[in-house]
């Protein structure tokens, strides 16, 4: 079992829709990811947070939201998205210094 | 050139083959290094952390050049659960990592 969990593990909207991607960790670590994938590509960074505050934010457009409610929760918020946004959007957390992640099993986000 | 390129593969090899990755980077200045699995449709999961002085982990050995700026992986006796793509990734310090683009095996009875 990941100790990394995110959901919904399918999610299919429409470009006028808002939803909500969620990950949450207990391992502890203070920093945590959103990536995006591309089918046959490696994970490309979205965005980074380090004790509960954005820290790197990889120039995504503000149609994608990032939101640290505290240090288990991760969340993205999804607005007016596009088909070519369609992904596996994965979450994961490290310890300190990065690196050594450990990813949740995805989310796959299909715009319609 | 990008800052992290890894042989491209695919490789396709007999079960008990021996079979190496190589992956080159090009930020001296890069922190840790480590090899992840990932298989299809499925999330990337860490395999091993790279060092300098060598790290095995049974059938598996991962080592780091920092004069080259290489690192490679290295599995011996393959079996057919090993197929899968696997990905180098280089940690800058400050949470940011690049990925390599993925090597894809697969072992063939």
């Amino acid at each position: 079992d990941t100790e990394v969990t995110q959901t919904p593990k399918h999610l299919v909207m429409g470009m006028t829709n808002k939803k909500s991607l969620k990950c949450e960790q207990h391992m502890g670590h203070r920093a945590m990811y959103w990536y995006k994938q591309k089918a046959k590509k490696p994970p490309e960074l979205m965005f980074v947070y380090s004790y509960e505050k954005l820290s790197i934010n990889e120039s995504v457009p503000s149609r994608f939201s990032p939101e640290c409610p505290n240090s288990s929760l991760l969340n993205l918020h999804l607005h007016a998205l596009q088909p070519e946004d369609s992904a596996l959007y994965l979450c994961a957390s490290s310890g300190q210094g990065g690196g050594g992640y450990t990813f949740g099993s995805g989310t796959r986000l299909t715009v319609v | 050139r990008k800052e992290v390129e890894q042989d491209p593969g695919p490789f396709n090899v007999p079960e008990g083959a021996t079979v190496a990755f190589n992956c080159t980077y090009s930020n001296s200045a890069s922190q840790s290094f480590f090899w992840y699995r990932q298989d299809c449709r499925k999330e990337p999961k860490l395999l091993m952390s790279v060092y300098s002085s060598g790290n095995e982990d049974g059938r598996f050995t991962a080592q780091l050049n920092r004069a080259s700026q290489y690192i490679s992986l290295l599995i011996r006796d393959s079996k057919l659960s090993d197929s899968a793509t696997y990905l180098c990734v280089v940690n800058l310090g400050a949470g940011k990592s690049t990925f390599g683009d993925g090597t894809t095996l697969t072992v063939k009875p």
